[in-house]
C-alpha cells in the first residue's frame, strides 16, 4: 500500500503561489494521486487528479515527476479563502484501499 | 445531479447509548459507498465500504456496524458507544465502474456528523 507524507503545515499570503509536495514512494502502477481540500467542519472536496506529468484545471496544477514518487500541488495567487486543510491520495476506489495522508494545514495571511 | 446526505449534522449522546447516522446518495445507481471517521486535527480513517446492497466490509475492528439496506442508503450504528467513538463521521459515494463516470479517484463526500460521546 502506498504511504503518503506530506508536511504538517504552510504558511503564505495572499496573492502568492502556494506548492504543497507529497511524497509517495511505493506508489503502484494503477494508482492515481488525488488531492482533496478540507475546511472545519466540511467533507474534502475534489481539487485535482492525475495520473503523471502535469494536470492544470480551474484551480490548481499538478506536477508530477517521471518516477512518479512525489507530486506537488499548485495554488496559483492564493486568497485567504484558501486557507484549509490539503490531502494527497494515492490509490483507486476500486481498490478500496485508499492510503490517505495526513494532510497539509495551509494558512493564507494577508 | 448526484447529490449526497447524512444526517444529523451534530449528536450529543452519553456512553453507551445506541447510535444511528444515515446517508443518502440521490441522482446514481449502485455506487460505493464509504464511512470515514475523523479525529479533530487528524485525517481520515477508513471504517467501512459497501459495493451493493447487504455487501459491507470492515477496515477497523470496533463497536461499529454499518448497514446497506437499499441501494443508496449506507446507515453507521453501535449500541453501546465508547468515549473514543467521538468524531466527525463522513459518507462518501464513487461510482462504480466506468460507465458510472466521475474521475477515477474522486469520492463525493456528504456534509459530515458531529458526534461527541459524553
Amino acid at each position: 500500500l502506498a504511504k503518503t507524507t506530506q508536511p504538517i503545515s504552510m504558511d503564505s499570503y495572499e496573492g502568492q503561489e502556494v506548492n504543497i509536495t507529497c511524497s509517495h514512494n511505493n506508489i503502484a502502477t494503477n494508482d492515481y494521486i488525488t488531492w482533496y481540500q478540507q475546511f472545519p467542519s466540511q467533507g474534502p472536496r475534489f481539487i485535482i487528479q492525475g495520473y503523471k506529468t502535469k494536470v492544470t484545471n480551474e484551480v490548481a496544477s499538478l506536477f508530477i515527476p517521471a518516477d512518479r514518487k512525489s507530486s506537488t500541488l499548485s495554488l496559483p495567487r492564493v486568497s485567504l479563502s484558501d486557507t484549509a486543510v490539503y490531502y494527497c491520495l494515492v490509490g483507486r476506489p476500486s481498490n478500496y484501499q485508499l492510503i490517505w495522508g495526513a494532510g497539509t494545514k495551509l494558512i493564507i495571511k494577508p | 445531479s448526484q447529490t449526497i446526505h447524512q444526517w444529523p449534522a451534530t449528536l450529543v449522546q452519553p456512553v453507551g447509548s445506541p447510535l444511528s447516522l444515515e446517508c443518502t446518495v440521490e441522482g446514481t445507481s449502485n455506487p460505493n459507498l464509504y464511512w470515514y471517521r475523523q479525529a479533530a486535527g487528524r485525517g481520515l480513517q477508513l471504517l467501512f465500504y459497501s459495493v451493493g446492497i447487504g455487501q459491507i466490509s470492515s477496515e477497523v475492528p470496533q463497536n461499529l456496524s454499518a448497514s446497506r439496506p437499499q441501494d443508496r442508503q449506507f446507515i453507521l450504528s453501535s449500541k453501546k458507544l465508547l468515549l473514543s467513538d467521538s468524531g466527525f463521521y463522513l459518507c462518501a459515494w464513487h461510482p462504480s465502474g466506468v460507465a458510472g463516470g466521475g474521475r477515477t479517484g474522486e469520492l463525493f463526500f456528504g456534509e459530515g456528523s458531529r458526534l461527541t460521546v459524553l
